[in-house]
């Protein structure tokens, strides 16, 4: 059974610091996303990794993938609070999504 | 990017009725609908594979009998909550690749299912 684990699963960020949410997976993938989910609303993407070493960035958030470690780490520069929301990471086994807990993220001033 | 529409968005139903959750792609064809469902504070669970013109497959410990998917064209995956309970409320959420091989699924803006 495919498990996927997200660490932390609470993560408070004060403003204008570096934070980084880890993403571990047990099985074969070299397919991984990184979603993002506010409250009462469904899933926004951010990052889809489709390879070893792949490193994607966009604004504030950076997601890398090894894996031969089998994680994938979504890191997070300078916060701000409208990155304030919850970040699942998921693996692709034949195109199913198999999700991690979540990282619910509340950024302070 | 591909568009994924859900309806309705919220609903509030009965205990022992049925209610029927539409998942449509709107400007792309798919073959293939997921069904994931969200329980408050937890995660998405995968709840069944829905294939245009062939029967769903569920995962494991999903009941096909209560939950009937219908996949009737490339826009459109029904999924039908036959006698829901309380404890099936739940947030419903359906996604779909925009062609055969994409690995970026689209997902629709979920439903919110409230059983009293």
């Amino acid at each position: 059974e495919l498990k996927v684990e997200q660490n932390p699963l609470f993560l408070s960020m004060q403003e204008g610091k570096n934070y980084t949410i880890y993403c571990n997976y047990s099985t074969t993938s070299d397919r991984l996303y990184w979603y993002r989910q506010d409250p009462g609303k469904s899933l926004e993407s951010l990052f889809v990794l489709l390879s070893n070493g792949a490193v994607k960035q966009e604004g504030r958030l950076m997601a890398s993938l090894d894996t031969k470690a089998r994680l994938s780490t979504l890191h997070i520069t300078a916060a701000v609070h409208d990155l304030s929301a919850t970040y699942f990471c998921a693996v692709d086994t034949d195109y199913k999504l198999s999700f991690g807990a979540g990282t619910t993220v509340t950024v302070r001033a | 990017g591909a568009v994924v529409s859900q309806h309705p968005s919220r609903v509030i139903c009965k205990s022992g009725t049925s209610v029927k959750i539409e998942c449509r792609s709107l400007d792309f064809q798919a073959t293939t609908m997921f069904w994931y469902r969200q329980f408050p504070k937890q995660s998405l669970m995968l709840m069944a594979t829905s294939n245009e013109g062939s029967k769903a497959t569920y995962e494991q410990g999903v009941e096909k009998d209560k939950f009937l998917i219908n996949h009737a064209s490339l826009t459109l995956s029904t999924l039908t909550v036959t006698s829901a309970h309380p404890e099936d409320s739940s947030f419903y959420i359906c996604s779909a690749p925009d062609s055969p091989n994409s690995y970026e699924q689209y997902f629709g803006p979920g439903t919110r299912l409230t059983v009293t």
